[in-house]
């Protein structure tokens, strides 16, 4: 089974909302990441953990705090956003190194108002 | 720099047609190489990756791509094409052996005339 599972598969929030989004895996995959899609672009890389730690940061802003609380769940928390903000978030995990195949969750469409 | 190349913005192929999507890379070592395949509003899906071995992959869905180490490139090929195959087709590279970062290209969104 590979799959990687997001919720909500929608979300609409107001610029002073707080709301998470969820990821979850059970392959046993030892990394998680968090990528950001405009529309017709590719992914843009936001976060990584490994072994549940954060190991990559790509100079996101801090209205947008991950948090990894096993390792079969990644959260993303969202506060004080922008409308520019607004892109499907896509999860992926892979069993750990880097030459392993991403596995793509559906995304969440967040929409900032 | 890693980096990847998707000459194509924008294809379109009648339906039964062959198909071949453009993939050039940069990379100083054996590069790591996917291709995703995403429907609108959807996630990505894996088709096919190479890493070593014999440079022809086989994919799901009846893709295949051939990794060319003199031609830096990783084109993606179907024999026949189906209306369901319209969707953006992305090539990635892995960035390297201690990083799990993906380098993606721009994309190439495929029409399926009937």
């Amino acid at each position: 089974d590979t799959e990687v599972t997001q919720t909500p598969k929608h979300l609409v929030m107001g610029m002073t909302n707080k709301k998470s989004l969820k990821c979850e895996q059970h392959m046993g995959h030892r990394a998680m990441y968090w990528y950001k899609q405009k529309a017709k672009k590719p992914p843009e890389l936001m976060f990584v953990y490994s072994y549940e730690k954060l190991s990559i940061n790509e100079s996101v802003p801090s209205r947008f705090s991950p948090e990894c609380p096993n390792s079969s769940l990644l959260n993303l928390h969202l506060h004080a956003l922008q409308p520019e903000d607004s892109a499907l978030y896509l999860c992926a995990s892979s069993p750990f190194r880097g030459t392993d195949t991403q596995y793509f969750g559906p995304g969440t469409r967040l929409t900032v108002l | 720099a890693q980096s990847v190349t998707q000459p194509d913005i924008h294809i379109t192929v009648s339906e039964g047609a062959s198909l071949e999507l453009r993939c050039n890379y940069s990379y100083g070592a054996t590069p790591y190489l996917f291709w995703y395949v995403q429907s609108p509003g959807q996630g990505l899906q894996l088709l096919l990756k190479y890493f070593s071995g014999d440079t022809l992959v086989q994919g799901i869905k009846g893709f295949e791509a051939e990794f060319k180490r003199s031609q830096s490139s990783f084109n993606l090929r179907k024999p026949s094409v189906h209306w369901s195959d319209a969707a953006e087709y992305f090539c990635a590279v892995g960035a390297g052996l201690d990083t799990n970062k993906l380098i993606f290209g721009t994309g190439t969104l495929l029409a399926v005339q009937p």
